[in-house]
């Protein structure tokens, strides 16, 4: 059965680092292109980039580029999101997704991270 | 970038009424590469339709998508009080990946 997990809800200070985890299991993790989508409070999906574990190969939304890294073990099977200097307007839903062989929408979701960020 | 307009923002139907969700592209969606997501209270989105009109894996018949360009449908024949959620569109036909802002659907 395919899974992805996510790492629990965080509440961090603006300033402070971040970096929030998805495993993946029951499938070839270093053969698919996971994603990462956040959902601010009350609002729609947005695609913030996309990670192939398989040889890091990485892509960005032009609207986050330089705002988070998203980077992969696939010794552990596991993606991960960061952030160096987060900001209230981080404070969102994160899902990673992982993306079908030969086409760009995704098939199987983790369950969310829920990122706070408050002083 | 591509943007998606859904309509209507809100979409509120009596059991067993047929839903018509509607999804317009800025411009042409080349090959059909549009999906659709079905998002419940508090859940993870889940994939219901690809290429425009194939269903997702265990998907049930009752929903349906079509369309093609820049204008397209996702259709659930007979409501269903599980089907109360938020639904979205995506197209992957190019760079950066968008979705549509979301259609609601809310039983009367």
């Amino acid at each position: 059965e395919v899974q992805l997990v996510q790492s629990g809800a965080e509440v961090k200070k603006p300033g402070e680092s971040l970096k929030i985890s998805c495993k993946g299991s029951g499938y070839s993790f270093t053969s698919y292109w996971i994603g990462w989508v956040r959902q601010m409070p009350g609002k729609g999906l947005e695609w913030m980039g996309i990670i192939y574990p398989g040889d890091s190969d990485t892509r960005y939304s032009p609207s986050l580029q330089g705002q988070v890294t998203i980077s992969a073990d696939k010794s552990i099977s596991t993606a991960y999101l960061q952030w160096n200097s987060l900001k209230a307007s981080d404070t969102a839903m994160y899902y990673c997704a992982r993306r079908v062989v030969s086409e760009e929408f995704f098939d199987y979701w983790g369950q969310g991270t829920l990122v706070t960020v408050s002083s | 970038e591509i943007v998606l307009t859904q309509s209507p923002g809100t979409l509120s139907l009596s059991p067993g009424e047929r839903a018509t969700l509607s999804c317009r592209a800025s411009q042409s969606v080349g090959s059909n590469y549009l999906a659709w997501y079905q998002q419940k209270p508090g859940q993870a989105p889940r994939l219901l339709i690809y290429g425009a009109s194939s269903r997702a894996t265990g998907i049930p018949d009752r929903f349906s998508g079509s369309g093609s360009g820049t204008d397209f449908t996702l259709t659930i024949s007979r409501l269903e009080p599980e089907d109360v959620a938020v639904y979205y569109c995506q197209q992957y036909t190019s760079s950066p990946l968008t979705f549509g802002g979301g259609t609601k659907v809310e039983i009367k």
